[in-house]
């Protein structure tokens, strides 16, 4: 069935790294912009990144600009984020979705929680 | 980049009518395609909007949205309330590479 699943999250120190990633089935991965969205408790959605169907082009949030990268590989349909220099802030339920681009966001995962706290 | 306000709550009874709107900062609202989403406690948003007014297969058509420029502003109406209808809800738009999502509306249907 047409769904995405995140796997990933955990808790991490400050400073610390973490990867994220997003297996994607029953569609043309290769098809579609992916982004991800993130969550903090209690607090509405953010925007993270996006990269288009080819990798060609990404862009990211000011806030975490210069430290998280976002990858995919279309041979395995995953979408993936590298987080590096985590901060407290960064706390959230992080989610992938596939993007429309100016038509929003059509399909979410179930989310993966990163905890950052020493 | 600009941002999009939010009444950050409404509440309305079963069977009423509810709008919630979605003002943007800068920039013409008409510019960029609006979406809202819909997003109960502890599960990922769902579209019920999609391209200002366009509803996805399965979204009751209880659920409208429109745009007005003269106050550059998105609305979502739900009619004939249900108490099903209680969820936080987020407006959503872009520009040049920017996602931007509006800070959320929680609803309550009491």
């Amino acid at each position: 069935q047409v769904q995405l699943v995140e796997s990933g999250g955990g808790l991490v120190k400050p400073g610390g790294s973490l990867r994220l990633s997003c297996a994607a089935s029953g569609f043309t991965f290769s098809d579609y912009y992916m982004s991800w969205i993130r969550q903090a408790p209690g607090k509405g959605l953010e925007w993270v990144s996006y990269i288009s169907s080819s990798s060609s082009y990404t862009n990211y949030a000011d806030s975490v600009k210069g430290r998280f990268t976002i990858s995919r590989d279309n041979a395995k349909n995953s979408l993936y984020l590298q987080m590096n220099s985590l901060r407290a802030e960064d706390t959230a339920v992080y989610y992938c979705a596939r993007d429309r681009g100016g038509s929003g966001f059509d399909l979410w995962g179930r989310g993966t929680l990163v905890t950052v706290s020493s | 980049n600009f941002m999009l306000t939010q009444p950050h709550s409404v509440s309305e009874s079963p069977g009423k009518t509810v709008t919630i709107s979605c003002t943007r900062s800068s920039g013409s609202i008409a510019s960029n395609y609006v979406q809202w989403y819909q997003q109960r406690p502890g599960s990922a948003p769902t579209t019920v909007i999609y391209e200002d007014n366009q509803r996805p297969s399965g979204v009751p058509d209880r659920f409208s949205g429109s745009i007005d420029s003269s106050s550059n502003s998105a609305s979502l109406t739900i009619s004939g309330l249900k108490t099903e209808d209680e969820a936080d809800y987020y407006c959503q738009s872009y520009d040049s590479s920017i996602w931007v999502f509006g800070g959320g509306t929680k609803l309550t249907v009491l």
